[in-house]
């Protein structure tokens, strides 16, 4: 099973908004990733989780808040966002993280958001 | 970091044709070579990998080959069918010192006519 599901599939909502994305996978993997993909631009890295702890934040906007409650799952926080944050919300998990090594991500579907 | 230029931007075949996607990379350091793709609207379905102690791997329709010293690699679909039809990713990733980065290329849109 290589599977990532994430919900919802799609969003809609306001600049005043409070909703979340939610990731969840059961392939034990224990590195989780959001991305952010713009339409015909490749994904951009937003937040990695290593073992449930927040490992990167590429200067993400704290509109945007990340959260590993466990393994399998993962949250994206959203609040005051903009119009220009309409975009397709990707997450990704790798397993188990050794250094000097490299590891497949596998991605879910995406959740399409738009703010109004 | 990792810049990973990808060509065609768009590639538009015959159905049954090859289509050839070709991606260099400028890190050296980079060993593992995946390739995403996406159909409209949906997230990225990784369709091949390679690390870079091989030159080449195959899967079916589906290949992938590494030149290590010219830090390029590419994708070969053959017998191309419409439902190939979508966006195509190369990435590239250096071992972890820290945590696995994906660096993509911009994407090719493959359009196979039938």
């Amino acid at each position: 099973d290589t599977e990532v599901t994430q919900t919802p599939k799609h969003l809609v909502m306001g600049m005043t908004n409070k909703k979340s994305l939610k990731c969840e996978q059961h392939m034990g993997h224990r590195a989780m990733y959001w991305y952010k993909q713009k339409a015909k631009k490749p994904p951009e890295l937003m937040f990695v989780y290593s073992y449930e702890k927040l490992s990167i934040n590429e200067s993400v906007p704290s509109r945007f808040s990340p959260e590993c409650p466990n393994s399998s799952l993962l949250n994206l926080h959203l609040h005051a966002l903009q119009p220009e944050d309409s975009a397709l919300y990707l997450c990704a998990s790798s397993p188990p993280l050794k250094r000097g090594d490299t590891d497949t991500q596998y991605f879910g579907p995406g959740t399409r958001l738009t703010v109004l | 970091g990792e810049n990973v230029e990808q060509h065609p931007s768009t590639l538009s075949v015959q159905e049954g044709d090859s289509a050839v996607i070709k991606c260099t990379y400028s890190d050296s350091a980079s060993n593992y070579f995946p390739w995403y793709k996406q159909e409209l609207g949906k997230g990225s379905q990784l369709i091949i990998d390679i690390r870079s102690n091989v030159g080449e791997k195959k899967d079916q329709r589906i290949a992938v080959t590494l030149n290590k010293t010219a830090k390029h690699f590419s994708l070969h679909i053959t017998e191309t069918q419409p439902e190939d039809s979508a966006v195509y990713f190369c990435a590239a990733e250096k071992p972890r010192s820290t945590l696995g980065r994906l660096y993509f290329g911009r994407g090719t849109q493959l359009t196979v006519w039938p």
